[in-house]
């Protein structure tokens, strides 16, 4: 079984400051996904990255593939309270139809 | 927009009872999923179906069965509830093909308690 470790598990910040948080793994994944989760709502996903070394652009998030293909991470300028929810990264496994969830790091942005 | 409709929000039941929970998506997706989501477990997989009443058990399928009789529609059973089901529950859909396209589409859970 594939597993994904998030880091950190919680994160409190102010509106304005930069965040990181990091999704990783011992095994090679073909692609990483990243979700949003916000209150009282299911995942909705944010990105797709494919290629070792990718960097994508979502507005003020930043999203990397690293190049072994075995982590990934989320960088969020200039956070807003709009950002608060629960990120969680997934990637195929099994049939390749399945996808294995890390934990998730659940982010609050305080105003 | 995919919408993927579970039909509670929420559930209270008592231990013992037979417990549905229904999911229906509407963009003809063959894959369907059902996951339970604890804190600080991430979402864990029960079961997945790849075709009318087609199942495959997920990670954590003990306590539970599933039905899918229908292509937009996914049951999840809980035989007999018991306090340690308590949890959310989150329904799931996608298309067929899977890698880099696999994108699944969720609906807004069904935070179910069992007292």
């Amino acid at each position: 079984t594939q597993l994904l470790e998030q880091s950190p598990q919680f994160l409190s910040i102010q509106e304005g400051e930069n965040l990181t948080v990091y999704c990783n793994s011992s095994s090679v994944f073909s692609s990483l996904q990243w979700y949003r989760q916000e209150p009282g709502e299911g995942p909705v996903l944010l990105v797709t990255v494919v290629t070792g070394g990718e960097v994508k652009k979502l507005k003020r998030l930043t999203f990397q593939f690293g190049d072994a293909r075995k982590d990934s991470s989320l960088h969020i300028t200039a956070a807003q309270p709009g950002d608060t929810g629960l990120y969680l990264c997934a990637g195929p496994s099994g049939s390749a139809r399945q996808l294995t969830f890390g934990s998730g790091t659940q982010l609050t942005v305080l105003p | 927009d995919v919408k993927v409709t579970q039909s509670s929000r929420y559930l209270v039941k008592r231990t013992g009872e037979k417990v549905f929970l229904e999911c229906v998506q509407d963009m003809d997706h063959e894959n369907m999923f059902w996951y339970r989501q604890d804190p600080g477990l991430g979402l864990r997989l029960i079961y997945f179906s790849y075709d009318v009443k087609m199942k495959e058990k997920g990670d954590i399928p003990e306590g539970y069965s599933v039905s899918r009789e229908k292509k937009e529609r996914f049951s999840l059973i809980l035989e007999s509830a018991s306090t340690n089901q308590t949890s959310m529950y989150l329904c799931a859909s996608s298309f067929l093909r899977g890698g880099s396209k696999n994108i699944q589409y969720f609906g807004a859970g069904t935070r179910l308690s069992v007292l």
